[in-house]
């Protein structure tokens, strides 16, 4: 089945850029669909940040968008985030997720989500 | 603010059915399809509804969800203690600040 793990560094200093992987296994990414990337703050809601197609399209949160970069790596079968300048209020635990885009829209899977810290 | 409202929290007692709403508008919920995620302490979300009213397979069908106007519900009937979760709504919003929005998320205990 379909299964996607992120990785990356737990600590981010302030002003840095955050850099999260999403390797996705048990499916070609280049066979469609959508991968997105949301977000949770502790003890608080979902954010989603965006998704990318296999051809590199994105679609990006407007609140988000001046900071977020989200790209794909086919050969490697997994896509990554950069999130620019980040604050405390980045902290969060990031998701990655397979995303039905178009005509409908759901996440399924997801990821186990890791948690990145936002800290000097 | 979230985009979609739900309440904070609803409860009942095992056995009992209970619904769960998720408010938007017409660049939303009016004019797409409806999600639902189940999000158990300590985990992931896990989709439970899609295109407003269809279940993945592996969900039970005491899960449920309907779409009228602006606005979705969630049943969960026969309710169990492994119920006990947050439950969160998801829709395309098409409006200029055009994304994907989710409900705040409601909180479900089971008494």
């Amino acid at each position: 089945q379909v299964q996607l793990q992120e990785s990356g560094p737990g600590l981010v200093k302030p002003s840095e850029t955050l850099s999260l992987t999403c390797a996705v296994s048990g499916y070609s990414i280049s066979s469609g669909y959508y991968w997105g990337w949301i977000r949770q703050p502790p003890g608080k809601g979902l954010e989603w940040i965006g998704s990318i197609y296999h051809s590199g399209s994105t679609y990006y949160n407007p609140s988000l968008k001046s900071r977020v970069t989200i790209s794909v790596d086919t050969s490697k079968n997994q896509f990554s985030l950069k999130l620019s300048s980040v604050t405390a209020a980045d902290t969060a635990v990031y998701y990655c997720a397979r995303h039905t885009l178009r005509l409908s829209n759901w996440f399924d899977p997801w990821g186990q989500g890791t948690l990145v810290t936002v800290s000097s | 603010q979230s985009v979609l409202t739900q309440p904070p929290s609803v409860s009942a007692a095992p056995g009992q059915k209970v619904t769960i709403s998720c408010s938007g508008s017409s660049s939303n919920i009016g004019n797409n399809y409806v999600s639902w995620y189940q999000q158990l302490p300590g985990t992931a979300p896990k989709l439970l509804i899609y295109d407003n009213n269809k279940r993945p397979s592996g969900i039970p069908d005491r899960f449920s969800g309907s779409k009228s106007g602006t606005s979705a519900t969630l049943g969960i009937t026969g309710l169990q203690t492994g119920d006990e979760a947050d439950y969160y709504c998801g829709t395309w919003d098409s409006s200029l600040s055009a994304g994907q929005v989710f409900g705040g998320g409601t909180k479900l205990t089971v008494l």
